[in-house]
């Protein structure tokens, strides 16, 4: 079956500890985003890729890395930096970015990260 | 830059009525419209989507939602919902020309009462 798959669906991560979400996608997508879930905020951009080995910085990037080393995944990694980094994480992919002709985002089923 | 506004935090509503969960957007030229469903502890699943022609768009689970350029507005309705719908419900907006990213609103949380 085709789909995105995150992995692991929860983390605790201490204090001051790097921590990597992973997110790989079998649609053969070229776009690939990060959201940050919080209850009553909606979902929020983190990073997003259009095409492997580049990618692009949304709305809340500090904190965050990411890399686009292959088509299908698209890990993130929670810095030590990031102040307040309990939250649920989503992954989505799309064939194509969004001002195409509308293409819909396609989700994955999250993590859940808690510091400890 | 767009942004998409959901009024509603919480709707309850009995089984077997009716629905509507508002969706208020902000974009100069015509927008590409999205209702999602997540479940909780979930990921989020495409409802509908709207990007041209029709303006009444059609989607799974007996869902609907009408663009009303006018009033820049995309409500979803169900004429009776079932309690599996209960559920968060967002709604996004894409642009065109070299947008690259949707914008989610809050979401809106439905209840349903036996």
């Amino acid at each position: 079956d085709g789909g995105i798959t995150q992995s692991p669906k929860y983390l605790f991560r201490k204090e001051g500890q790097n921590v990597t979400l992973s997110c790989e996608q079998n649609l053969n997508h070229d776009a690939m985003y990060w959201y940050r879930q919080d209850p009553g905020q909606g979902l929020r951009l983190i990073y997003y890729s259009q095409i492997v080995n580049d990618f692009q910085k949304g709305d809340i990037a500090e904190g965050y890395s990411v890399s686009r080393e292959k088509k299908e995944s698209f890990p993130l990694t929670v810095t030590s930096a990031q102040k307040n980094p309990t939250a649920f994480y989503l992954c989505a992919s799309s064939i194509a970015p969004p001002d195409v002709f509308g293409t819909e985002a396609f989700f994955g089923q999250g993590t859940r990260l808690t510091v400890v | 830059a767009q942004s998409v506004t959901q009024p509603d935090i919480h709707i309850t509503v009995s089984e077997g009525a009716s629905l509507e969960l508002r969706c208020n957007y902000s974009y100069g030229a015509t927008p590409y419209l999205f209702w999602y469903v997540q479940s909780p502890g979930q990921g989020l699943q495409l409802l509908l989507k709207y990007f041209s022609g029709d303006t009444l768009v059609q989607g799974i689970k007996g869902f609907e939602a009408e663009f009303k350029r006018s009033q820049s507005s995309f409500n979803l309705r169900k004429p009776s919902v079932h309690w599996s719908d209960a559920a968060e419900y967002f709604c996004a907006v894409g642009a065109d020309f070299g947008n690259e990213k949707l914008t989610f609103g809050t979401g809106t949380r439905l209840t349903i009462i036996p």
